[in-house]
């Protein structure tokens, strides 16, 4: 079965400073999502990738998919304290729905 | 459009009585899937349904977990007779296609 892992487990880091989290699979990655958790809140949606060297941004958080689809990477810019929280990668294994997830990283951005 | 909605958001319940969770997913939607998350493993599938069809409940712990989908816009999780280590916030998501849209979570305590 696929497994993701995630690091760092747990980030610290000032407001202003960049930050990047990493995700890597076990298995050739067919569709890779990354979601964000607030703490007691439900997972919210950021992006998802499919192809092989693809990159995505969306306001100061960029996502990428390495070339051979087996690792992926969450870089955020001039971190804000929005962008606290738990950050979470989920991968399909092509021709299933169903997602199995990584254990998530933790965010904590300092005023 | 309302979203995934779960209920109840907080369950507190002794030890061997009954807890049913509920979801209604997205109208629309026809996968609706049961998770579960705990600190020491994550993000768990638990259950998955497709058109209201049970395709992949290999997550379900055992006897004591059941789920069902009576029809395309409800769904519940049973646990029958509850122990504490059924501790957990539960989420509900439902999909069309791809890209899963997650419920605000039911967190489940079991004294």
């Amino acid at each position: 079965s696929q497994e993701l892992e995630q690091s760092p487990q747990s980030l610290i880091v000032q407001e202003g400073k960049n930050l990047t989290i990493n995700c890597t699979s076990s298995k050739t990655l067919y569709g890779l999502y990354w979601y964000k958790q607030k703490y007691g809140e439900g997972l919210i949606f950021l992006m998802m990738l499919q192809k092989g060297g693809e990159e995505k941004s969306h306001e100061k958080i960029t996502a990428k998919l390495d070339e051979k689809k087996q690792q992926s990477s969450l870089h955020i810019t001039a971190s804000q304290p929005s962008h606290a929280g738990i950050y979470l990668c989920g991968a399909d294994g092509g021709g299933s729905e169903k997602l199995v997830f990584g254990k998530g990283t933790k965010l904590t951005v300092n005023p | 459009d309302a979203g995934v909605i779960q209920s109840p958001r907080h369950e507190v319940t002794e030890m061997g009585q009954e807890v049913t969770l509920r979801c209604k997913p997205i109208s629309g939607h026809n996968s609706l899937f049961w998770y579960r998350q705990t600190m020491m493993r994550g993000l768990e599938l638990l259950i998955y349904f497709n058109n209201n069809v049970p395709i992949d409940d290999s997550g379900m712990p055992e006897d004591r977990f059941s789920a069902k989908m009576p029809n395309a816009s409800f769904s519940t999780l049973k646990i029958q007779p509850s122990e504490p280590r059924d501790s957990a916030v539960y989420f509900c998501a439902s999909s069309f296609v791809s890209g899963y849209t997650f419920g605000s979570g039911t967190r489940l305590t079991v004294v």
